[in-house]
């Protein structure tokens, strides 16, 4: 079967960075996808990564390692508006995205 | 100007009723798609819609139907509503950025549904 796996909860101090880690298990691979939802919200698109590496998008950056079926979601300077759940989504061969239960990412002052 | 547009944001209704969810999209968009978001917050997809083709999920029971009157337009229909159904249903469209090839998913405001 297809798998993503990402932490439950993670929680990060105001001002600190953090890592939300992403593996993945798919039939064929065509672009992993990060969004961010808020409570009670809409999810909205952060970031894509299709090659190996790293994309950086101001305080977020996104890696990739598809030998691995690994990414994460590095989040910079946390603010307190930060806090929101972190969805990762891999594309698979049929171009179907399969979407983790996503992080729920809580900062402290 | 909304981009993904839902409508009712909430709805309550009893077991057994028929309810229809409307989704519209004003970025012209040809794909269009329905979400389902548990209360253990996965996102399952249920349907992916072009002018050309309707891809449903075979884990969706026939209860549910997606109806296009347009390309800006896909709605749902639920029919014999079950407490199993609810959850909170996103609308979303999506474009190929042809410079990236990046399809991203802009996604409705959702419609929480709650069966009685």
């Amino acid at each position: 079967g297809q798998n993503i796996d990402q932490p439950t909860e993670m929680t990060a101090t105001e001002g600190a960075i953090v890592q939300i880690n992403c593996t993945y298990q798919t039939s064929g691979f065509n672009g992993l996808f990060w969004y961010q939802q808020h409570a009670g919200e809409a999810p909205t698109f952060l970031s894509y990564n299709v090659l190996d590496g790293l994309e950086e998008k101001g305080r977020f950056s996104s890696f990739l390692s598809r030998s691995k079926g690994y990414s994460y979601l590095l989040l910079k300077e946390l603010q307190m508006k930060d806090s929101a759940s972190y969805l990762c989504a891999v594309r698979d061969s049929n171009y179907q995205l399969i979407w983790g239960a996503g992080t729920k990412l809580i900062i402290k002052p | 100007d909304t981009a993904v547009s839902q409508t009712p944001k909430y709805l309550v209704t009893q077991m057994g009723n028929d309810k229809s969810i409307k989704c519209e999209q004003n970025l012209g968009h040809d794909t269009m798609y329905w979400y389902k978001q548990d209360s253990k917050k996965f996102l399952k997809i249920m349907f992916s819609y072009n002018n050309k083709e309707l891809i449903i999920n075979e884990t969706v029971p026939n209860r549910f139907s997606p109806k296009s009157p347009d390309k800006a337009h896909l709605n749902l229909h639920i029919n014999s509503l079950e407490l199993g159904d609810s959850a909170v249903y996103f609308c979303a469209s999506s474009q190929v950025d042809s410079g990236r090839g990046v399809e991203t998913q802009y996604f409705g405001p959702g419609t929480r549904l709650l069966v009685l």
